[in-house]
């Protein structure tokens, strides 16, 4: 059962433009909802995360707008550089059981110069 | 802050042999880690979650006894892919979740495992 479905698959972007990847979950008791970056044979590096209590979070280039009634929240990479292509991986997760996340199938992100 | 080691970066063993994988949080305590597998252009399965000081808990299809997990400071848990076969060829990947606000979770590098 996937939890958390994630859109698109893969995404390319011109340098300069905004990337917009989105996730929806399923499981309403998931309270913790991160971003991962991740570069090809490298680990995933969280990128920035937000809990329900507010609707946007923004962090430098990087904006995470959530929509609790919707359960969908989404990234947003404001001027898109080439050195962002990546995969990205939303995940979810609940506080009262042990945090293990829930990813996203990810996003394969390529910003052309 | 927030650093996570392992090692190896990468290993290749022949099939019947066990392999040995580190996971350390470098700058932070962390009573629980986590370990993933993942494939080619596929997202993070989550393996088990290691708790120090006790027994791991295994995701529904992962064997224990194939995937050995030992937790046992707060900075270090090991995991050992026993009598290693062609199919264990993965990118295994740790996490230690540091205690806070956020409970945040950070990944280490990985480990690419192939086995011959």
């Amino acid at each position: 059962q996937q939890q958390v479905k994630q859109s698109p698959q893969s995404l390319i972007v011109q340098k300069g433009g905004i990337s917009i990847i989105n996730c929806a979950y399923e499981n309403t008791a998931f309270d913790y909802f991160p971003w991962y970056q991740q570069f090809p044979g490298k680990g995933p590096a969280l990128l920035i995360a937000i809990r329900p209590d507010v609707s946007e979070k923004k962090e430098g280039r990087f904006t995470i707008s959530f929509n609790k009634s919707a359960k969908q929240f989404s990234l947003h990479i404001m001027d898109s550089q080439p050195g962002d292509s990546a995969t990205y991986f939303c995940a979810a997760s609940m506080t009262n059981a042990g945090n293990m996340l829930t990813f996203g199938g990810g996003t394969r992100l390529m910003v052309k110069p | 802050g927030a650093v996570v080691s392992q090692h190896p970066s990468w290993v290749i063993c022949k099939s019947g042999t066990s392999v040995k994988i580190e996971c350390r949080s470098l700058d932070f305590q962390a009573t629980t880690m986590f370990w993933y597998r993942q494939f080619p252009k596929q997202s993070l399965m989550l393996m088990a979650t290691s708790n120090e000081g006790s027994k791991a808990t295994y995701e529904q299809g992962v064997e224990k006894d194939k995937f050995l997990i030992n937790h046992a400071s707060l900075t270090l848990s090991t995991l050992t892919v026993t009598s290693a076969h062609p199919e264990d060829s993965s990118f295994y990947i740790c996490s230690a979740r540091r205690s806070g606000s956020w409970d945040e979770q950070f990944f280490g590098p990985g480990t690419r495992l192939t086995v011959l």
